[in-house]
């Protein structure tokens, strides 16, 4: 059980386009997700807090017109890169809080900015 | 900002033999928790500990917590080639909060 998706596994975009990454819990409810990145190598940063309901508690730095998240159920949260730039490529994984306070995590997502 | 720092960066041992990381936290803490993350994927839930434990297992892997000197570690024992891998430690301030990652251990397992 806990099972949390992500789709799309990878993106390749033109600069200046906005991308929309989806993360599911699929047998869970998650009033709670969080969308982190990562960069090669590296560990993950947190950029946001994602409430069923609410607005997103974004992390310093983290530029909430950039990076549009939207927790409209559950079960599914959204994180979309808008006017991407080949700087904000890297790879994004989302979590959801599920039971006995442990975080699950998606796969993961991959983008690509040209 | 990433509170946690992760010793060694990276390990190479053989099959067989034991895996020790260690994780060492700047802040009170409710919780610590380790993952494992594969090259390129997201990340698997190995175990979670509370501030008032000491000690937990699950199958091959045993871990720590010293609250006194804000440090964990994991132990996995007869480590085998398809637990090479990165494993991170993090940290949540209160129960059900967000995680603070540490900087991670990249495990080599040689066949």
């Amino acid at each position: 059980g806990a099972v949390v998706s992500q789709h799309p596994s990878r993106v390749i975009c033109k600069s200046g386009t906005s991308v929309k990454i989806e993360c599911r819990s699929l047998d869970f409810q998650a009033t709670t997700m969080f969308w982190y990145r990562q960069f090669p190598k590296k560990s993950l940063m947190l950029m946001a807090t994602s409430n069923e309901g609410s607005k997103a508690t974004y992390e310093q730095g983290v530029e909430k017109d950039k990076f549009l998240i939207n927790h409209a159920s559950l079960t599914l949260s959204t994180l979309t890169v808008t006017s991407a730039h080949p700087e904000d490529s890297s790879f994004y994984i989302c979590s959801a809080m599920g039971p006995w306070e442990t975080q699950y995590f998606g796969p993961g997502t991959r983008l690509l900015v040209l | 900002s990433q509170q946690g720092e992760e010793d060694p960066q990276a390990l190479s041992i053989q099959e067989g033999e034991n895996a020790t990381m260690n994780c060492s936290y700047k802040t009170s803490i409710n919780n610590l928790q380790w993952y494992r993350q594969n090259s390129g994927r997201g990340l698997v839930h190995l175990i979670l500990i509370r501030s008032n434990e000491r000690e937990k297992h699950s199958g091959r892997l045993r871990v720590t917590l010293d609250t006194s000197k804000k440090s964990s570690s994991l132990l996995i024992t007869a480590s085998r080639a398809a637990d090479t891998a990165s494993y991170f430690c993090a940290t949540g301030e209160t129960s059900g909060s967000r995680l603070t990652f540490g900087e991670g251990t990249q495990l080599t397992v040689n066949p």
